[in-house]
């Protein structure tokens, strides 16, 4: 139980374009769901929060203009990079809250964007 | 702030050897602390947590020990095996009416040899 899946799990797009990346909790509700990016051998860092049906909280520094969040239903959540140029390339992972043990995040297997 | 810092990797090792990973911490309050694994090609997965002082967390033969004076909570095991070949993340969550952000060290890659 408890598993996260995301898609794609690879994009490669141009610059200029937009690129939607989706979190699914397959078997439970997540009631809160988080993004983070990570660099190359560098450190998870939280993007945002996102709860059901709210907005998202973003953290100090990442551009909600840049990086909207959609969390529609409580298996649901989608990140679009938007007009995305190649500092953006990087490994976008989701986890999700909820379902049997409510602390506990569980987490998805990654998306790596490339941004030509 | 809050911050996590763990041994660098990749630590290299044979089969049955001892692992220790170690990793310690700096919060504004009082901790709970978690060990993820990431598998290849997998997603991050809960290995253990300890949510207060002197708790031992323990699951699949790895060990952590929540040290409060230390701020530390080294991941031990006793005898690795191939399939502990993967990324060790440490972390660290305040409970927040925000709901448990964590905070990550940058992950120690291991790879255990036959």
């Amino acid at each position: 139980g408890a598993v996260v899946s995301q898609h794609p799990s690879r994009v490669i797009c141009k610059s200029g374009t937009s690129v939607k990346i989706e979190c699914r909790s397959l078997d439970f509700q997540a009631t809160t769901m988080f993004w983070y990016r990570q660099f190359p051998k560098q450190s998870l860092m939280l993007m945002a929060t996102s709860n059901e049906g709210s907005k998202a909280t973003y953290e100090q520094g990442v551009e909600k203009d840049k990086f909207l969040i959609n969390h529609a239903s409580l298996t649901l959540s989608t990140l679009t990079v938007t007009s995305a140029h190649p500092e953006d390339s990087s490994f976008y992972i989701c986890s999700a809250k909820g379902g049997l043990a409510p602390d506990t995040q569980y987490f998805g297997p990654g998306t790596r964007l490339t941004v030509l | 702030g809050n911050s996590v810092t763990q041994m660098e990797g990749p630590v290299t090792l044979s089969e049955e050897a001892f692992l220790t990973i170690n990793c310690t911490y700096t919060a504004t309050g009082y901790p709970s602390l978690f060990w993820y694994v990431q598998y290849p090609g997998e997603g991050l997965q809960l290995l253990l947590k300890a949510t207060k002082a002197d708790d031992k967390g323990s699951n699949k033969g790895f060990e952590a020990t929540y040290r409060k004076e230390t701020t530390s909570f080294h991941l031990e095991k006793g005898s690795v095996q191939v399939s502990d070949s993967a990324v060790y993340f440490c972390a660290l969550s305040l409970i927040k009416a925000a709901g448990n952000k964590l905070t990550f060290g940058g992950g120690t890659r291991v790879l255990v040899k036959p």
